[in-house]
């Protein structure tokens, strides 16, 4: 079974960093593409980062780029997303999708709140 | 960026009437691979998004055949023929082609 485990949220600062990472079980994981999405307090979703299997291509949504840093370890099945400089407007579930292209699976997300 | 402008942005039905959602796209999203990456997922209330069709018309395979998906370049439509209880939440349109990969705004399906 395939599984996707977020974890690293919680409250912080504007301006403060955090490192999520999700924990991928039940399939290859070096063999798959894999995505951030968030989701701010009732609202849609938004695409924020995806890597290639082997990291040699990643991309940021414009929003993000410059502050975030998508990376893996496919050693540890494990993909990150360091989050440095944030803002309120960070404040987001954020899910970790499988599948550079169809994200065809998802985690339960983890929440990142951004409050002084 | 890419634009996915879908609609409606809600659906109120009772169970058995079919639904229509549409999608469409500022672009075409037929990639150079020859593959539209154009999926769409259902996020029910409460829970995280989960599959229903990528590729435009490819169903997952526990996804119930209710479920049709169509379209081309830049105009997409998502089906149910007949709608049962556990449909209900919002439908996503999601574009994988092109970077930064963007959303549709969302359908909520609400049930009579």
């Amino acid at each position: 079974e395939v599984q996707l485990v977020e974890s690293g949220g919680g409250l912080v600062q504007p301006g403060r960093s955090l490192k999520l990472s999700c924990l991928a079980s039940g399939f290859t994981f070096s063999n798959y593409g894999m995505n951030w999405i968030r989701q701010a307090p009732g609202k849609g979703l938004e695409w924020v980062a995806s890597i290639s299997s082997s990291s040699s291509y990643i991309y940021y949504a414009d929003t993000v780029k410059g502050r975030f840093t998508i990376s893996r370890d496919n050693a540890k099945n494990t993909l990150y997303l360091q989050m440095t400089s944030l803002r309120s407007e960070d404040t987001a579930l954020y899910y970790c999708a499988r599948s550079t292209y169809y994200g065809d699976y998802w985690g339960q997300g983890v929440m990142v709140t951004v409050s002084s | 960026d890419v634009v996915m402008t879908q609609t409606p942005v809600s659906l109120s039905l009772a169970i058995g009437q079919p639904a229509s959602i549409s999608c469409k796209s500022s672009q075409s999203l037929l990639g150079t691979s020859g593959k539209t990456f154009l999926n769409w997922i259902l996020q029910r209330p409460g829970q995280s998004p989960k599959r229903l069709i990528y590729q435009v018309s490819k169903l997952y395979s526990e996804v119930p055949d209710r479920f049709s998906g169509s379209g081309s370049e830049t105009e997409f439509t998502l089906k149910i023929s007949r709608v049962e209880a556990e449909d209900l939440g919002v439908y996503y349109c999601w574009q994988g082609t092109h970077f930064p990969q963007t959303f549709g705004g969302g359908t909520k399906l609400e049930l009579k």
